[in-house]
């Protein structure tokens, strides 16, 4: 079983709408949750991260974690065409600085 | 932010050959630097991280005379895949952090296409 889990879709949605991702891990340690956006032949871009459990919301983005059901979730609202990439999570424990990625996810979203 | 420059974007090697690969930090001293490698559909592998001045940490299962890493300066890391082979065709990405930080504070490359032929 990998350690982060992430459904690799692809995920097709119409402009306008929420794209819901997420993610679910094993280890427990984890204690910083990033969400990456990979376009195609692209370095990953970080968009968000939290810290422990919780919401934080940046714009269109809302990042979720959920540490007692070792779940997590982005949401992008008013989906735009130029969303459509490939939406990595990431989770780091505090004791190291060696990121574990899933598996990203790719959304596609049609003007 | 802080930007992280890969060179070269993409390179085409004959099986056999040596390719090098850099990353630098352009506007901040990477203490610390992350090498990736992604195949298609994928996600990113880490390979090893490397710290300014000292030999690389390689991943379980990375060779690490195969990929040599040297970080010999603040803002320079290169990754050479020696006697390269199809099978090392990849994606490959660096990452930049200044060494007291997050990875929430590291930044990527752009990465490198590889293509052995």
């Amino acid at each position: 079983q990998k350690e982060v889990e992430q459904d690799p879709g692809p995920l097709s949605v119409p402009e306008g709408a929420i794209v819901s991702l997420n993610c679910t891990y094993s280890n427990s340690a984890f204690q910083y949750f990033m969400w990456y956006r990979q376009y195609s032949r692209k370095g990953p871009e970080l968009l968000m991260y939290t810290y422990s459990s919780g919401n934080k919301e940046d714009g269109r983005f809302t990042a979720q974690v959920d540490k007692s059901s070792k779940y997590i979730s982005l949401f992008i609202r008013d989906s735009q065409p130029s969303d459509s990439a490939t939406y990595l999570c990431a989770m780091q424990t505090a004791a190291g600085n060696k990121l574990t990625f899933g598996g990203g996810t790719r959304v596609l979203v049609k003007p | 932010g802080a930007v992280v420059s890969q060179h070269p974007s993409r390179v085409i090697c004959k099986s056999g050959t040596s390719v090098k690969i850099e990353c630098r930090s352009l506007d901040f001293q990477a203490t610390t630097m992350f090498w990736y490698r992604q195949f298609p559909k994928q996600s990113l592998m880490l390979m090893a991280t490397s710290n300014e001045g000292s030999k690389a940490t390689y991943e379980q299962g990375v060779e690490k005379d195969k990929f040599l890493i040297n970080h010999a300066s603040l803002t320079l890391s290169t990754l050479t895949v020696t006697s390269a082979h199809p099978e090392d065709s990849s994606f490959y990405i660096c990452s930049a952090g200044d060494g007291n930080f997050l990875n929430t504070e590291a930044f990527f490359g752009q990465g490198t296409r590889l293509t052995v032929v």
